[in-house]
């Protein structure tokens, strides 16, 4: 089965620096790749999504980048601010009617002021 | 505008006391899923139901059940919770449909006492 690797499982970033975390699949079928935010005591929010039909996504100061043959994909944060300290998980699906997505472990995110 | 509504928000129960947790949506998604998240740790799919066919996860514990009387709610039984089974539980959503997004309700936090 689909195994999804997360790094680092901790970050701490200045303000305004950028920030990147990294995940790794095992499965070559999984197509489907989302990130969610999790900030403390709330529920996992989808941020960013990815499909495998493309290599790169961006959404404001947000993005995200797929590289299907070495089964990497990667979320980038710039000009990070404090609202942005949460644990970050990445995920990883195959296409089917009732999907499972398979998470990493998660990247507690820290925000320096 | 609530979509996954999860009730209750807090439940404590006793040591080997049944209990039950329920989820709605207002998505009218064929897929819901039920996942127990731990401290610092990503959720955990217990099982999900595709319309009405159920689908368990080889490691669920069998003290673990669920139930789906229609297409809004979804229950989550716990027959006799032991001390190990407390954690945040997490209901989400999906279309099935070919699109694969899970939209997450808030959590119920479960304290076994």
């Amino acid at each position: 089965g689909e195994n999804v690797e997360q790094h680092p499982s901790t970050l701490s970033v200045q303000e305004g620096d950028s920030a990147v975390i990294k995940c790794t699949y095992s499965d070559s079928a999984s197509n489907y790749f989302p990130w969610y935010k999790q900030e403390l005591g709330k529920r996992p929010q989808l941020i960013i999504d990815i499909r495998s039909n493309v290599g790169e996504k961006k959404d404001q100061r947000i993005a995200v980048t797929l590289n299907k043959t070495a089964k990497h994909f990667s979320l980038h944060i710039t000009e990070t601010q404090p609202e942005d300290s949460a644990v970050y998980f990445c995920a990883a699906s195959i296409h089917s009617s009732a999907s499972k997505i398979i998470f990493g472990s998660g990247t507690r995110l820290s925000i320096r002021p | 505008d609530a979509m996954v509504i999860q009730n209750p928000r807090y439940q404590v129960t006793q040591f080997g006391k049944p209990v039950t947790l329920s989820c709605s949506q207002t998505l009218n998604h064929n897929v819901m899923y039920w996942y127990q998240q731990k401290s610092s740790q990503a959720p955990k799919l217990l099982f999900h139901y595709y319309d009405k066919d159920f689908n368990n996860e080889a490691d669920t514990p069998d003290n673990f059940q669920s139930r789906r009387p229609n297409t809004s709610f979804c229950f989550l039984d716990i027959r006799s919770p032991g001390l190990g089974d407390a954690a945040m539980y997490l209901c989400a959503t999906s279309s099935g449909g070919g699109t694969d997004t899970q939209y997450f309700g808030p959590g119920t936090r479960l304290t076994v006492l």
